[in-house]
C-alpha cells in the first residue's frame, strides 16, 4: 500500500515549456486534489476532482489544467510554464470527512 | 467561504515547555477541522481532526486540540515539547462535505524547539 505517490519529485523548466505532474493513489479514494505551497502562503488549492471523469477549479487554477481519466490517477498540466509557477506541488486524496492523505510533493522550478 | 487564521508564523519554545499553536476559523456551516505537520522536505501528515464528535481531540505524538465554537478556535497543544516536534504546522478547515471535502489551509506556524 503506497498511499499517494507523485512523479517526478523534482523538475526544472524553462519559461514557456510544458509538463505534466502525475499523482497516483491506491486507496480507492473518490476525491483528489492538487495544491501548491509557497513560503508564507500555506497550501492553496489549484484543482480538484470528486470522481473519475470530473474536475473543478480551486482557488488558484489559472495556468493549470487537470485530468482524471482513471480513478486512481490525477494529472496536473502546465501548458506554458511561468516563473510564478515555481512552487512545491502536493497531491492529496480523501474520502468523506477524514481529511486528506498527501503525497511527498514535487518541487518545480521555472527559470 | 471558509478561512483559517494561524496566529504567529513562528513559535519558539524550550524543550519540555508547553506548546500552544493558535488557529481560528471562519465557516458558514459546522466545520471539520484538522491539524497537519510538515517536516522539512516532506509532505503533510495528519496530526488530528475534529469531525463533530468530542470537542477535545487527541492526536499522534502527544498533541491535542480543543474545538471551541464560541471562540471559533481550534488551538493545538502539547504539554511538553520534544526536539523532534520542530516542524511546520498547518491548521485546515473543511465544510464537512457539501460535495468535495476540500481543505482550506492557514499559512502555517513554524515551531522551533530549543535545547
Amino acid at each position: 500500500n503506497a498511499g499517494v505517490t507523485q512523479t517526478p519529485k523534482f523538475r526544472v523548466l524553462k519559461t514557456g515549456q510544458s509538463m505534466t505532474l502525475l499523482c497516483a493513489q491506491d486507496m480507492n479514494h473518490e476525491y483528489m486534489y492538487w495544491y501548491r505551497q509557497d513560503p508564507g502562503m500555506g497550501l492553496r488549492l489549484i484543482h480538484y476532482s470528486v470522481g473519475e471523469g470530473t474536475t473543478a477549479k480551486g482557488e488558484v487554477p489559472d495556468g493549470y489544467n487537470v485530468s482524471r481519466l482513471k480513478k486512481q490517477n490525477f494529472l496536473l498540466g502546465l501548458e506554458s510554464a511561468a516563473p510564478s509557477q515555481t512552487s512545491v506541488y502536493f497531491c492529496a486524496s480523501s474520502y468523506s470527512t477524514q481529511g486528506g492523505f498527501f503525497g511527498p510533493g514535487t518541487r518545480l522550478t521555472v527559470l | 467561504a471558509q478561512s483559517v487564521t494561524q496566529l504567529g508564523s513562528h513559535v519558539s519554545v524550550s524543550e519540555g515547555a508547553l506548546v500552544l499553536l493558535r488557529c481560528n476559523y471562519s465557516s458558514s456551516v459546522p466545520p471539520y477541522l484538522f491539524w497537519y505537520v510538515q517536516y522539512p522536505n516532506q509532505g503533510l501528515q495528519l496530526l488530528l481532526k475534529y469531525t463533530s464528535a468530542a470537542t477535545l481531540v487527541k492526536g499522534i505524538n502527544g498533541f491535542e486540540a480543543e474545538f471551541k465554537k464560541s471562540e471559533t478556535s481550534f488551538h493545538l497543544t502539547k504539554p511538553s515539547a520534544h526536539m523532534s516536534d520542530a516542524a511546520e504546522y498547518f491548521c485546515a478547515v473543511s465544510d464537512g462535505g457539501g460535495s468535495n471535502y476540500k481543505l482550506t489551509f492557514g499559512k502555517g506556524t513554524l515551531l522551533t524547539v530549543n535545547p
